[in-house]
């Protein structure tokens, strides 16, 4: 029984390119949360999905990152155009609807 | 003012040590989580908490819910135990389970 899995687990791309973080939840877990910890930072919630729907996007940023949960396949953060702000580790959890969280290892994203 | 504090920020113990680290809250909540994150690693949830007390092996965590504050405590520490301890809640009014985050207590634990 998988935990959350998360990958790339390091990625560097160059300012302007886009950056696509993938996470597949555990088994049975139909909730999947991303969240973000920038450098000397806390953790920040990002977005909510449910198969197929955003439930709360409201810690996303307006433009650039946009975020899905597919019927079929893990869920995606996708970051575009990306900028040395967006330098950070993307923590992707999962959760039945007890709520209880099991996280990945997160992604580290470098913007050179 | 953020809506969870933690301290203290840093901690550094002694082996064998009991520790506490402190997390308050200023708003309702339905369940409070208690994570760890070792260094350049992920991040593993310790507790999940609604009321009372929860324990597992060396690590007890608390809750009060009148007063808003929860406790970790870590008995008999050991240097494996140094992490960052992070204190999380769902908040009552949100949909889902999404969290909000203290921003963690580094703990150091000498040999």
């Amino acid at each position: 029984n998988a935990g959350v899995m998360q990958n790339p687990r390091h990625l560097v791309r160059r300012r302007g390119q886009e950056a696509r973080l993938r996470c597949s939840p555990m088994k049975g877990h139909s909730h999947v949360y991303w969240y973000r910890q920038l450098p000397e930072e806390g953790l920040k919630f990002m977005v909510y999905l449910q198969k197929e729907n955003i439930i709360d996007e409201s810690g996303m940023p307006k433009e650039r990152f946009s975020a899905e949960f597919p019927k079929e396949g893990p869920s995606i953060l996708r970051i575009q155009q990306v900028v040395r702000g967006d330098s950070a580790a993307y923590f992707c959890a999962s959760s039945p609807p007890s709520a209880f969280h099991t996280f990945g290892s997160g992604t580290r994203l470098t913007v050179v | 003012k953020n809506e969870v504090e933690q301290s203290p920020q840093n901690l550094t113990a002694q082996e064998g040590e009991f520790i506490t680290i402190n997390c308050s809250y200023s708003v309702g909540i339905s369940a409070l989580h208690w994570l760890q994150q070792h260094p350049g690693g992920g991040i593993v949830s310790l507790f999940m908490l609604s009321s009372g007390k929860k324990k597992h092996g060396r690590l007890i965590a608390t809750i009060n819910i009148q007063e808003k504050h929860s406790s970790l405590h870590i008995t008999a520490s050991h240097p494996r135990d140094s992490a960052v301890y992070i204190c999380a809640v769902r908040l009552a009014e949100t949909s889902g389970s999404r969290l909000t985050f203290g921003e963690g207590t580094q703990l150091t634990v000498n040999p």
